[in-house]
């Protein structure tokens, strides 16, 4: 079945360092979503790429899906601690139901 | 204004009991889901359904159980808990497809 793997697992960065998180699929993608989820909070919805090689960006967060559709990055420029929180990607084949990667945890030291 | 809500937002019970959580959303979605999280905060699907019908059953024992009485509630009922069903349960919704909208989950511990 589909995989959907993140690296890091885990980033401890230093406030106003950058952060990238990167998603591998086994399978092409039809789309990529990201969420973010704070401690102790639920995933919320950040933003779905589509098209190869595209690119978005989100005040200091830029998200690019790759030319074959098998990976993706967020990359967050100068973190601040509101950015602590876990950090999933989320790929779809088709109509089949998303699967989530294994998240990548970003602890902010301020 | 919540547009997921869950009940109970935490549920410690006995190994063996049967215990059910409850989701509605509120924003006219056709579609509505149950996530797993677990420990390790991997995040697995376990039913989908569409308009009351079941569409996705991602090889969850038959303990566990998901009712859609109309297609704003999906609830998950739980016969005989093990230890390993401790986790987070999170209802979703979505409408064509898109973002998927997220209750604040219900932390399930069985003792």
């Amino acid at each position: 079945g589909q995989q959907v793997m993140q690296i890091p697992q885990y980033q401890h960065v230093q406030e106003g360092e950058d952060f990238t998180t990167y998603c591998n699929s086994s399978t092409t993608l039809s789309n990529i979503q990201w969420y973010k989820q704070r401690p102790g909070g639920h995933p919320v919805f950040l933003i779905q790429l589509v098209k190869s090689g595209e690119v978005k960006k989100q005040k200091r967060l830029t998200f690019q899906f790759g030319e074959a559709k098998k990976n993706s990055s967020l990359h967050i420029t100068a973190t601040q601690t509101t950015d602590v929180g876990t950090y999933f990607c989320a790929g779809r084949t088709g109509r089949r139901a998303l699967t989530f990667g294994s998240g990548t945890r970003l602890q902010v030291q301020p | 204004d919540t547009a997921v809500s869950q009940t109970p937002k935490y549920l410690v019970t006995q190994m063996g009991n049967d215990k059910s959580i409850k989701c509605e959303q509120n924003l006219g979605h056709d579609t509505m889901y149950w996530y797993k999280q677990d420990s390790k905060k991997f995040l697995k699907i376990m039913f989908s359904y569409n308009n009351k019908e079941l569409i996705i059953n991602e090889t969850v024992p038959n303990r566990f159980s998901p009712k859609s009485p109309d297609k704003a509630h999906l609830n998950l009922h739980i016969n005989s808990l093990e230890l390993g069903d401790s986790a987070v349960y999170f209802c979703a919704s979505t409408d064509g497809g898109l973002k998927q909208f997220f209750g604040p989950g219900t932390r399930l511990t069985v003792l």
